[in-house]
C-alpha cells in the first residue's frame, strides 16, 4: 500500500518528441507528488511537484497530470532534448509524515 | 546560494568497519533526511530530522543511526558494515518537515569490500 509503481522502466524518444512516464499508487493518504531527475553520479534534482487538489501543473516543458480517482499521475516532457536523457523518479509522501516513497525509476534516452 | 553539501563524495570501507557521513543543508532549512540508493533503484528512506529531533525512521537495522546538530547539519553513522550497505547515500534538505520540497545533495558513494 505504500508503494509507488512507475512505468516504463526505460524509454527511448526522438528529439522533439514527447516523453511520458507514469506512476500509480494505492494509498489515498498520499498528498504530495514530486518528480525528480537524476543524472549518473549525481543526486536527484527536483523537477516539478503537484498536490492532489490540482489536476495538472506545467513548468516549462514539464507537465504533471494527476488523476485522483484513478490514483495515477504522469510526467510529460514536451519537445524532448538529448540533454533530458537521465533517470526520472516519481515519489509520494504520506500526509503528515516525513518520508518520500520513490518509484523504481525510468531511464530516458532522447536520440539526437 | 550553496545547495546541500555532503562529504565525503566517495568512500571505501571494509566489512565490519564503521562509517560517518556528513550533510550540510541549504541555509535556512531545518529538516534533513537521509536516503539509501542502491544501483538501479529508487532512494529508500532511512531517517528524517527536523529541529534536531528524529521525526521519522525507515525500515533499516539499528546499525544505522543519525543525529542533527544545532546548526542543522547532520551525520549518518553506519556500524558493522556489510557488503549490502554499498550504495549512494543521499541527504535531502527541506525548509520544514512534512510534505515539503526536498532538495538532494550529490550523495556519498560508499563501497564496502
Amino acid at each position: 500500500q505504500q508503494q509507488v509503481k512507475q512505468s516504463p522502466q526505460s524509454l527511448i524518444v526522438q528529439k522533439g518528441g514527447i516523453s511520458i512516464i507514469n506512476c500509480a499508487y494505492e494509498n489515498t493518504a498520499f498528498d504530495y507528488f514530486p518528480w525528480y531527475q537524476q543524472f549518473p553520479g549525481k543526486g536527484p534534482a527536483l523537477l516539478i511537484a503537484i498536490r492532489p487538489d490540482v489536476s495538472e501543473k506545467k513548468e516549462g516543458r514539464f507537465t504533471i497530470s494527476f488523476n485522483k480517482s484513478a490514483k495515477q499521475f504522469s510526467l510529460h516532457i514536451m519537445d524532448s532534448q538529448p540533454g533530458d536523457s537521465a533517470t526520472y523518479f516519481c515519489a509520494a509522501t504520506l500526509s503528515g509524515t516525513y518520508k518520500y516513497i520513490f518509484g523504481t525509476g525510468t531511464r530516458l534516452k532522447v536520440l539526437a | 546560494d550553496a545547495g546541500v553539501t555532503q562529504s565525503p563524495t566517495h568512500l571505501i570501507k571494509t566489512r565490519g568497519q564503521q562509517v560517518t557521513l556528513r550533510c550540510s543543508p541549504i541555509s535556512g532549512h531545518k529538516s534533513v533526511s537521509w536516503y539509501q540508493q542502491v544501483l538501479g533503484q529508487g532512494p529508500q528512506f532511512i531517517f528524517q530530522y527536523y529541529e534536531k529531533e528524529e521525526r521519522g525512521r525507515g525500515n533499516f537495522p539499528d546499525r544505522f543511526s543519525a543525529r542533527q546538530f544545532p546548526n542543522y547539519s547532520s551525520e549518518l553513522n553506519v556500524n558493522a558494515l556489510l557488503l549490502g550497505d554499498s550504495a549512494l547515500y543521499l541527504c535531502a534538505s527541506s525548509l520544514r518537515g512534512a510534505n515539503t520540497e526536498a532538495f538532494f545533495g550529490q550523495g556519498t558513494r560508499l563501497t564496502v569490500v
